[in-house]
């Protein structure tokens, strides 16, 4: 089965606009951790924002923030303030708790800001 | 810059062939995992070690192989390379184990099997 789930291939956002980026999970451990990362064209994956499955508050970081629903499943990347250089693939990644510690991704995003 | 290198960052060979790809984790990370980026498969895990010890293997093909050394670096070796095996390879590494420790991705190993 899917561990995380992103439904959108695609997206467009101009620039200093918002943009948010689905990502949903699948897991039955209660002790894991969610993380996004951006690939630019250049190929390196940056970490950008975690959240952990305790945490009560929503991760921010800079203009990254993360949308954590946790009876939902979700955990949305909000892009605030939009720039050229946002333009890239975004991954969703999770690691659970019990095993191997592995970052599981889904299939990424790609956003394009527009001038 | 994450820390952790990558060599080399370009790599192509022929089918049949043998490489090895070289990861030297940030300073002072014990835990190395290693990914295959490929367009069909996306992002996936190949195998964990965690000071020397192979710690987890996910999707790894038997014609691959990986180890770490005493002084942290790991080696992931590929063999009888076939044209699905064409993907970009990337090393992370992380100080410990556990959820919420970053893993810092090196720059990848772009191959191509001709």
């Amino acid at each position: 089965a899917q561990k995380i789930t992103q439904t959108q291939p695609g997206m467009f956002v101009q620039e200093k606009e918002a943009v948010t980026l689905d990502c949903t999970y699948d897991t039955s451990d209660p002790s894991y951790g969610l993380f996004w990362y951006k690939q630019p064209s250049s190929g390196e994956m940056i970490f950008l924002i975690y959240q952990g499955s305790y945490d009560q508050q929503n991760a921010t970081e800079g203009r990254y923030s993360l949308n954590f629903q946790k009876a939902r499943k979700s955990a949305n990347l909000v892009i605030s303030a939009s720039q050229l250089g946002d333009s890239a693939m975004y991954f969703c990644a999770m690691r659970e708790g019990q095993g191997d510690y592995k970052l599981s991704f889904g299939a990424g995003t790609t956003v394009t800001v527009r001038a | 810059d994450s820390g952790v290198t990558q060599t080399p960052k370009h790599l192509i060979t022929a089918t049949g062939q043998r490489v090895t790809l070289r990861c030297s984790p940030r300073s002072g990370d014990l835990s190395v995992y290693w990914y295959q980026q490929s367009l069909d498969q996306g992002l996936q895990f190949l195998i964990q070690y965690y000071n020397g010890e192979e710690r987890a293997k996910g999707n790894i093909l038997e014609r691959f192989s990986a180890q770490q050394f005493p002084d942290l670096h790991s080696e992931l070796n590929l063999s009888s390379l076939e044209l699905g095996d064409s993907a970009l390879y990337f090393c992370a590494s992380s100080a410990r184990q556990g959820v919420g420790n970053e893993q810092f991705f090196g720059p990848g190993t772009r191959l191509t099997v001709l």
